[in-house]
């Protein structure tokens, strides 16, 4: 079963504007992780967050961890039409390796 | 460096058939993945490669699934006797040492059963 789910499912913005994802799991986590997808392909990692860690930010990405109420969002600040895509959130749930995927955000920036 | 390669990108098989889909790993990494993406939704965990650890296959959805890596690198993953219900992208990730640590993905196969 899933462990994270991801608010909202689809996301439609203009260009400039911010985008903002969040994503919730279950259980206790090392870290969390944000992917993006175009076209149902290749994932890209865009950044990890440890469990001990509550913000991080790489560029226009700026991701927030809130342990206590098992909860992560990612904002893209000034958005463009290129970050068109598929965001997911992925947890290490502290069983192994394995990553347990949200069924994403499906983000569209309208120029 | 090159990334993680998969092959082949698409597959279309009958159903019945048995299908071999292949990873090569990021070079160095000791920990390889598979995950599948059936369409319109997130991935789902099928088995996870950890150095000479005996693998976890705690996601493989039914006994047809098999998956080796041999030699600590290439990685085969085996459907036998193909469903329509198996008709999905199969991705592969490789990180550095396990638990914690980035995976990188592969582009994945669409795997397509008639």
């Amino acid at each position: 079963s899933q462990q994270g789910e991801e608010d909202p499912q689809a996301l439609s913005i203009q260009e400039g504007e911010n985008a903002t994802m969040n994503c919730s799991y279950k259980t206790s986590i090392n870290n969390l992780q944000w992917y993006r997808q175009n076209s149902g392909r290749g994932l890209v990692h865009l950044i990890l967050i440890r469990s001990n860690e509550r913000e991080k930010h790489s560029g226009r990405l700026r991701v927030t961890l809130d342990t206590s109420k098992k909860s992560s969002s990612l904002l893209i600040t000034a958005s463009r039409a290129a970050d068109t895509a598929s965001y997911f959130c992925a947890t290490d749930p502290r069983q192994g390796g394995k990553l347990i995927f949200g069924q994403g955000t499906e983000l569209s920036v309208k120029p | 460096g090159a990334g993680v390669s998969q092959s082949p990108s698409n597959k279309v098989t009958e159903k019945g058939k048995d299908v071999e889909l292949r990873c090569d790993p990021i070079s160095g990494h000791t920990a390889l993945y598979w995950y599948r993406q059936s369409l319109g939704q997130g991935l789902e965990f099928l088995i996870y490669f950890q150095g000479n650890s005996a693998p976890d296959k705690s996601g493989l959805p039914s006994d047809r699934f098999s998956a080796e890596r041999t030699g600590g690198s290439v990685s085969t993953l085996t459907i036998q006797r193909t469903q329509q219900e198996d008709s999905a992208v199969y991705l592969c990730a490789s990180s550095r040492q396990g638990s914690a640590d980035t995976q990188y993905f592969g582009p994945g196969t669409r795997l397509t059963v008639l």
